[in-house]
């Protein structure tokens, strides 16, 4: 079946630090990808999406590529602010009744 | 225009009763799920609704949770006999549930509920 295995948290840096989140998954098909991001004492929103191989997508400054050759998403930021302190999650996508989250990785940035 | 929105925000109940947990999804949204997110932990998938049926229940924990949709719109999700390892936030999502992109999901702001 479908799964994610995204990068274990919790993950600090310091301000201006390059981040990056890895993202594996398994799925039927090609599936949509998807990075939802859960800022604290708020609900999940999405930061960013992919619908097709070697598609970027991009949003806040964080990018991720759809790496179809290495079933991967991963996330990344050049230089991450303390406003980004939050939970990241992966989501793969192969249809409507099929949406996989990763666990999560917390993000702690350091001023 | 108006988000998904969920009630109560947070829920206190005794263990042993029942709870009924609203969500209102945006307007033209066919698909709707809900989750629950534990204290630290990921989301857990629940159950999955496609207009008013729900093709996927896989996630139900246990057959004291149900959860209908009327109207193709609001769907209540039931707790029954509460046990206190319920506690968690109920997280209701919808989308418009056709391919590709709009797999995406819109998330409300959740239900805090907690057993004691």
């Amino acid at each position: 079946g479908d799964s994610v295995t995204q990068m274990e948290g919790p993950v600090t840096l310091s301000e201006e630090a390059f981040l990056t989140i890895n993202c594996t998954y398994t799925a039927t098909g090609y599936p949509s990808l998807f990075w939802y991001v859960q800022y604290p004492g708020e609900g999940l929103q999405l930061l960013l999406k992919a619908t097709k191989a070697d598609d970027k997508g991009s949003n806040k400054g964080f990018e991720a590529t759809y790496r179809k050759e290495t079933t991967s998403f991963h996330l990344e930021k050049g230089s991450v602010q303390v406003s980004d302190s939050a939970v990241y999650f992966c989501a793969p996508s192969s249809s409507a009744s099929k949406i996989i989250f990763g666990s999560g990785t917390r993000l702690s940035i350091r001023p | 225009g108006a988000g998904v929105s969920q009630s109560p925000s947070n829920k206190v109940t005794e263990k042993g009763k029942d709870v009924e947990l609203r969500c209102d999804p945006i307007s033209g949204h066919t698909a709707l799920y809900w989750y629950r997110q534990s204290l630290g932990q990921g989301l857990e998938f629940l159950i999955y609704f496609q207009g008013n049926s729900a093709p996927d229940k896989s996630g139900l924990p246990s057959d004291r949770f149900s959860a209908e949709r009327t109207g193709g719109s609001v769907s209540t999700l039931t707790i029954q006999r509460t046990q206190q390892e319920d506690s968690a936030v109920y997280l209701c999502a919808s989308s418009l549930g056709q391919p590709p992109s709009s797999y995406e999901q819109y998330f409300g702001p959740g239900t805090r509920l907690t057993v004691t």
